[in-house]
């Protein structure tokens, strides 16, 4: 069974100081690792697709990279309007499989 | 572009009554998936639909739960005599097709008294 473990759970930083959160996943063949935020009250919203090792995707302050067991989040000079919950989660490649999310990242930036 | 539309937003019901949530997806997406999230916890897949067809239940309670995607209209997920436990958010998401981003709408928080 797939599965992702998100670490760590929760992140307080102060505005400016950059870090990374961490996404390990286990899967049969991955056919996308994807990244969402959510705000309190809300749906996760879409923020990258990573298919394979090597990738990197950028948004803003933020960047998503790849390898064959995990994936980060790197936050560069965080607002306050970055806090909000991580959300990693995979789709395997066999078939259909359906997609897998880890519990998040909650962060909060503080100004 | 209108994104994914759940409704109601909040749905209060007692127990042993009908819930029933409404979602419909974005314009040109015919896969629809159902997820539930408890505080602290993560996204749990219940089902996942495309038009006319059930391709995963996998994660639905096989009592008291269905769902269902027709030819027209809303995908509907219902749950049957409703339980305290069954309380919280239902998200709904849709995408083009298989392999492609989940776009969710904003979820019904179910409280069941």
């Amino acid at each position: 069974e797939d599965q992702v473990t998100q670490s760590p759970e929760a992140l307080r930083l102060q505005e400016g100081e950059s870090s990374s959160l961490n996404c390990s996943y286990t899967v049969s063949g991955l056919r996308g690792l994807f990244w969402y935020r959510q705000d309190p009250g809300k749906g996760p919203e879409f923020l990258f697709t990573l298919y394979s090792a090597g990738e990197e995707k950028e948004k803003e302050r933020l960047k998503a990279t790849l390898t064959k067991k995990e994936s980060f989040l790197h936050i560069t000079a965080p607002k306050p309007e970055d806090s909000a919950t991580y959300l990693c989660a995979v789709q395997g490649g066999r078939g259909y499989q359906k997609v897998t999310f880890g519990i998040g990242t909650k962060l909060q930036v503080i100004p | 572009n209108a994104g994914v539309m759940q409704n109601p937003r909040h749905l209060v019901r007692r127990r042993g009554q009908e819930a029933r949530l409404r979602c419909s997806p974005m314009k040109g997406h015919s896969h629809v998936y159902w997820y539930r999230q408890l505080p602290e916890e993560g996204l749990k897949f219940m089902v996942y639909l495309q038009k006319e067809n059930i391709i995963d239940e996998s994660g639905m309670p096989k009592e008291r739960f269905s769902a269902e995607f027709p030819k027209e209209g809303p995908s509907i997920l219902r749950i049957q005599q409703v339980v305290r436990g069954d309380s919280a958010a239902y998200f709904c998401a849709s995408s083009q097709e298989r392999g492609s981003p989940l776009h969710f709408g904003n979820g019904t928080r179910l409280t069941v008294t």
